[in-house]
């Protein structure tokens, strides 16, 4: 069974400075999706970034990159420029891309706090 | 808009009872889940959907009940046998296609508790 793990219950970084969230999964896919979802106090679940598994490039989206390496299942968002608007819980998620099996799993969260 | 509606956005329920959440989409997409929340727990999932009258259960369905008679939606009901109910339940939808979007898109969510 897939497995998301996010080791980092919480993290703060000072406003304008870098923050990296760390993700790892277990799988024995060789294609599957990637995903880091926002949920700010509204609790609505707003997607960040999302990485195919069979793509090297590593996604950007603006302020948010993400490190991804395949080999060691790993899946770390980087956040430049941190902005008090990024204050959230970010959740990394995974999916396979085979048709048929659209088994969505989430980690635990990581709850940022920026500080002023 | 296209999007996903869940209803109401806050219940309450006596022990004992059945209580069924709403979740309703316009965005044609084949595949819908169900999660809880809970503070710590990060989002579990509940049951999930990949076509219409098929469900699989996911990690923590017992004590809960699904149905997918239409496409546009997967009600969930949360039945007495279900110890601890009190959570936060989200519902997504994503599409199928590898060629589509493929992210999910969710909910506001209902906040659930038993009285």
């Amino acid at each position: 069974a897939q497995t998301v793990t996010q080791s980092q219950p919480e993290m703060s970084v000072q406003e304008a400075e870098t923050v990296t969230l760390s993700c790892t999964y277990d799988t024995s896919e060789s294609d599957y999706y990637l995903f880091w979802y926002k949920q700010p106090p509204s609790r609505q679940m707003i997607l960040v970034i999302r990485q195919e598994a069979y793509k090297q490039q590593n996604a950007t989206e603006n302020r948010f990159s993400v490190n991804f390496q395949k080999a060691a299942k790993s899946f770390s968002l980087k956040i430049s420029d941190s902005q008090l608007g990024d204050a959230a819980m970010y959740f990394c998620a995974y999916r396979r891309t085979n048709f048929g099996n659209e088994k969505l799993t989430f980690g635990t969260g990581t709850r940022l706090t920026i500080i002023p | 808009d296209g999007g996903i509606t869940q209803s109401p956005k806050y219940l309450f329920r006596k022990e004992g009872q059945n209580v069924t959440l709403s979740c309703e989409q316009n965005l044609n997409h084949d595949a819908m889940y169900w999660y809880r929340q809970d503070p710590g727990q990060g989002l579990r999932l509940i049951y999930y959907s990949q076509i219409v009258n098929d469900f699989q259960k996911g990690d923590i369905a017992e004590g809960y009940s699904v149905s997918r008679e239409k496409k546009e939606s997967f009600p969930l009901t949360v039945t007495s046998a279900q110890k601890n109910p009190t959570a936060f339940y989200l519902c997504a939808s994503s599409p199928r296609d590898r060629k589509a979007n493929t992210e999910a898109f969710f909910g506001q969510g209902t906040r659930l508790t038993v009285v």
